[in-house]
């Protein structure tokens, strides 16, 4: 068990839809990233925060946002949504970014599904 | 050409063989590299971490980074039926925490 929890674990909706997932970093873990993985991309970036603040932007569709809460909770918002937005969303949690190392521990996963 | 190229093929071996995975990488300034172990159904979570060129070890493990060639591998001696996961190849630059990841190799170690 990593130490960072993420609700839902599965999600079912329909196109068009918005859902919301949510992540509860580790203790004392100050910033947060968001992936995205299918089997076609593999895992990839979408966003990170850090203490509340947007740090770094990936390959993250203008129909995502992410925001990042002062108990150091995230939760990633998804409108809009596509078939092709089916994947797993993991979310990790680092101590603070760009220390050496900086290991990123990852969630179980949401797995959405859009019919 | 992707940053991060890692054929996806699945591998199934002896158990007690080694295991050989490997990833290539084209942005020059990823100075960090890991691999992470993805088990089905679950997160990934690190297994090896180098910084720069070398060899480090830890256990049945041995990361490889060769900056030169841009090229980096895993090895896992006296293979488990435990290490059937998927092997993700990852990597960042020195300025910010964004990982960079292969699609993985799916192991399976058979008994």
């Amino acid at each position: 068990d990593s130490g960072v929890t993420q609700t839902p674990k599965h999600l079912i909706t329909a196109t068009g839809q918005r859902v919301t997932l949510r992540c509860s970093p580790r203790s004392g873990d100050l910033s947060v990233y968001w992936y995205q993985q299918s089997l076609d991309q593999g895992l990839q970036f979408l966003i990170q925060y850090y203490n509340g603040e947007e740090r770094a932007k990936g390959n993250i569709l203008e129909r995502f946002s992410a925001q990042q809460f002062p108990d150091l909770h995230s939760e990633l918002n998804l409108s809009s949504l596509e078939l092709g937005d089916s994947a797993l969303y993991f979310c990790a949690s680092s101590v603070v970014p760009g220390g050496t190392p900086d290991t990123q521990y990852f969630g179980p996963g949401t797995r959405l599904t859009v019919l | 050409q992707k940053e991060v190229e890692q054929d996806p093929g699945p591998l199934s071996v002896p158990e007690g063989a080694i295991v050989s995975l490997n990833c290539t990488y084209s942005n020059s300034a990823f100075q960090y590299f890991m691999w992470y172990r993805q088990y089905s159904r679950k997160g990934p979570e690190l297994l090896m971490y180098t910084y720069s060129s070398g060899n480090k070890e830890d256990g049945r493990f041995t990361a490889q980074v060769d900056k030169s060639s841009k090229y980096i591998s895993l090895f896992i001696r006296d293979s488990q039926p435990s290490d059937s996961a998927t092997y993700l190849c990852a990597m960042r630059t020195g300025g910010n925490n964004r990982l960079a990841f292969g699609k993985g190799n799916q192991v399976v170690v058979i008994p």
